[in-house]
């Protein structure tokens, strides 16, 4: 079965420190997966995602992640964070039916 | 446009009630989902449409009733709801069922059964 996990219910960074938001995945197969935020009150946006290719992939303000297949991750990255990148952050792993299985969530907190 | 549109924002209904929440998209997307999300967790898969047919329902209880009248509009009807279905209620579309495109999510109608 497909999975992905967020180890970390919480991230605290600092104003113009890089941010980490952790995401590790179990599937069969290649996986096709997938950055989503959430901001309080809102929808979900989606931020980018991996499909094949790049290991690094660049998606929306300033977001980027790296796909590494032998330790099975697919960490959210950003050179330098703002405080309005302050949102709930879900890594999903998509099945052969289009499902998206969402990870637990990771709250990003950026202090000034 | 890469907008999906709910209706209503909010909505305060009492377990007696029937109501319908209402979806809309105008991207060309094939593909149609209802999810919920309850506060500071994962949205849960409720039922995907595909070209206007049902395709995945994920066991959810009759009193939750989609509707997909035309590749623009999904509804989901709501009778006789049960206060744990308080909720923030999410649509979103995608070009196809099953494809490597991404998930266009709606801003979602918060639902509160009194």
């Amino acid at each position: 079965a497909q999975s992905v996990a967020q180890p970390e219910d919480q991230v605290n960074v600092a104003e113009g420190n890089p941010l980490t938001v952790k995401c590790t995945y179990s599937v069969s197969g290649n996986p096709y997966l997938f950055w989503y935020v959430q901001y309080p009150n809102r929808g979900l946006q989606f931020l980018l995602k991996y499909i094949t290719g790049d290991n690094l992939v660049k998606g929306s303000y300033g977001f980027e992640a790296e796909f590494n297949k032998s330790q099975t991750s697919f960490h959210l990255k950003k050179p330098s964070a703002l405080v309005s990148d302050s949102a709930l952050y879900f890594c999903a792993v998509r099945d052969y039916r289009g499902k998206l299985i969402f990870g637990q969530g990771t709250e990003l907190s950026v202090k000034p | 446009d890469t907008e999906v549109t709910q209706t209503p924002k909010h909505l305060v209904m009492g377990m007696t009630n029937k109501k319908s929440l209402k979806c809309e998209q105008h991207m060309g997307h094939r593909a149609m989902y209802w999810y919920k999300q309850k506060a500071k967790k994962p949205p849960e898969l409720m039922f995907v449409y595909s070209y206007e047919k049902l395709s995945i329902n994920e066991s959810v209880p009759s009193r939750f009733s989609p509707e997909c009248p035309n590749s623009s509009l999904l509804n989901l009807h709501l009778h006789a709801l049960q206060p744990e279905d308080s909720a923030l209620y999410l649509c979103a579309s995608s070009h196809r069922q099953g494809d490597s495109d991404e998930q266009y999510f709606g801003p979602g109608t918060r639902l509160t059964v009194t």
